[in-house]
């Protein structure tokens, strides 16, 4: 499984745009990006997921280069409600059986909001 | 169905007690995995299941730690002669049998707390 490296803390103010990079650099063929957020006593919750070039939804942009080493969330116009841990997977949990099929976490991005 | 049930919220045990958590995910998902988080860090993948054979397990932190789901609906994940290293949350997610896009779409619930005295 890819692993991704991404930053540790990222610091923005209201109405800011927010751009949280992650590096995969051994990305598979089959391998989806895909990032969640996570606020204190919760469980994760999936914001976007992307195969390669621009994905936008209601909640923000993933933007992927063609070589697909490294994918960028975009946040437009964060308020505080956006303080969150956001963390960058890449796999393909399609696969059945063995330890292709789950998904690894890393420490994600811990992103605070000032006004 | 709203979502990824868990129970319980809160468990707070003396070492050496056994616990099991509940995990009752959207009904129409084959597949459920369990994950562990420590403070501080990211979700630590233990064992998933579709429908109700566990396909994964060596992940399992040792040979206390257990799961089931034996009619492929809800399942448990038990912990028996707990350690203070075992207080964590515990969380629990399901997905759709989807391929292509959506197929890393996970769906968490809110995680059993543990707390090992």
């Amino acid at each position: 499984l890819a692993k991704t490296t991404q930053p540790i803390s990222m610091d923005s103010y209201e109405g800011q745009e927010v751009n949280i990079t992650c590096s995969h650099n051994n990305i598979a063929t089959n391998d989806y990006i895909t990032w969640y957020q996570q606020f204190p006593s919760q469980g994760p919750r999936f914001i976007i997921q992307g195969y390669k070039t621009k994905v936008t939804n209601e909640v923000a942009s993933l933007f992927i280069p063609a070589d697909r080493k490294s994918s960028t969330l975009s946040l437009p116009r964060v308020s505080l409600s956006d303080t969150a841990v956001y963390y960058c997977l890449v796999g393909d949990a399609r696969n059945y059986g063995g330890s292709q099929g789950n998904l690894i976490f890393g420490k994600g991005t811990k992103l605070s909001v000032k006004p | 169905d709203t979502g990824v049930s868990q129970d319980p919220r809160h468990k707070i045990t003396k070492r050496g007690q056994n616990v099991t958590f509940r995990c009752d995910p959207i009904s129409e998902h084959n597949r459920l995995y369990w994950y562990r988080q420590t403070l501080g860090q990211g979700p630590e993948f233990l064992t998933y299941f579709q429908n109700e054979a566990q396909l994964e397990k060596s992940r399992l932190l040792s040979d206390r730690f257990s799961a089931e789901r034996p009619k492929g609906s809800f399942s448990t994940l038990e912990i028996q002669r707990t350690e203070q290293g075992d207080s964590a949350m515990y969380l629990c997610a399901s997905r759709f049998p989807t391929q292509g896009s959506g197929a890393n779409v996970l769906t968490f619930g809110a995680g059993s707390r543990l707390t090992v005295l």
